[in-house]
């Protein structure tokens, strides 16, 4: 248990679905990033929230959907996705945005597949 | 543009031995740069830092090593354990993008007994 916690960690939608992923950290830290995974790519970067502010939004689709309420939960919102959208979807947390020494804490991701 | 760069997508390596995994990356100003280990249904796990100041950093069984001339990092596990065989990723980040992680494609390891 990482202190990360990701739910639902498998999600099947159609194209015209909406739904959300939720993240939830125990670890008291400020900053919380969506990644996504997909096959045979390297982790990119989706969103990034600071102190419930967003501050990065790595040129993602608005078909994805940030939230943030408060330090301890991320959502992402989904909405007229595409299949090339599946992918692992990672939550992470780490003390705050921009400190060279901070590491990233990971949930376990949610495995989605758009049909 | 994939500025971290791993090259191998997968390792076999006998339990005992040591286990080399490689990483380049392009852009100069990454100075920091970070390995992540991650066993399947799980989220990556920070293993090991090394700042550009320095061209070694050792935590028990597990040493990187950066090249900064040749902008190349490898991460050295020995002995390798069978709870190693997982997928372990490079990332480096920069001052000047907040520090920002950047990844590569991961490589997947496997110790065989």
């Amino acid at each position: 248990e990482t202190g990360v916690t990701q739910t639902p960690r498998h999600l099947v939608m159609g194209m015209t679905n909406k739904k959300s992923l939720k993240c939830e950290q125990h670890l008291g830290h400020n900053a919380m990033y969506w990644y996504k995974q997909s096959a045979k790519k390297p982790l990119e970067l989706m969103f990034v929230y600071n102190f419930k502010e967003q501050t990065e939004n790595n040129s993602v689709p608005s078909r994805f959907s940030p939230e943030c309420p408060n330090s301890s939960h991320l959502f992402l919102h989904l909405h007229t996705l595409q299949p090339e959208d599946s992918a692992l979807y990672l939550c992470a947390s780490t003390t705050s945005q921009g400190n060279r020494n901070e590491k990233l804490f990971f949930g376990s991701g949610t495995q989605l597949s758009v049909l | 543009d994939q500025q971290v760069k791993q090259n191998s997508p997968s390792l076999s390596v006998q339990e005992g031995r040591i286990s080399i995994l490689n990483c380049d990356y392009t852009n100069s100003m990454f100075d920091y740069f970070l390995w992540y280990k991650k066993y399947p249904a799980e989220g990556p796990t920070f293993l090991i830092s090394i700042s550009s100041i320095k061209d070694k950093n050792e935590d028990g069984r597990f040493t990187v090593f950066l090249n900064k001339s040749a902008k190349h990092l490898s991460l050295h596990i020995v002995p390798s354990q069978p709870g190693d065989s997982a997928v372990y990723f490079c990332a480096a980040s920069a001052l000047i993008s907040g520090y920002a992680l950047n990844f590569g494609k991961g490589t997947s390891l496997l110790v065989t007994p």
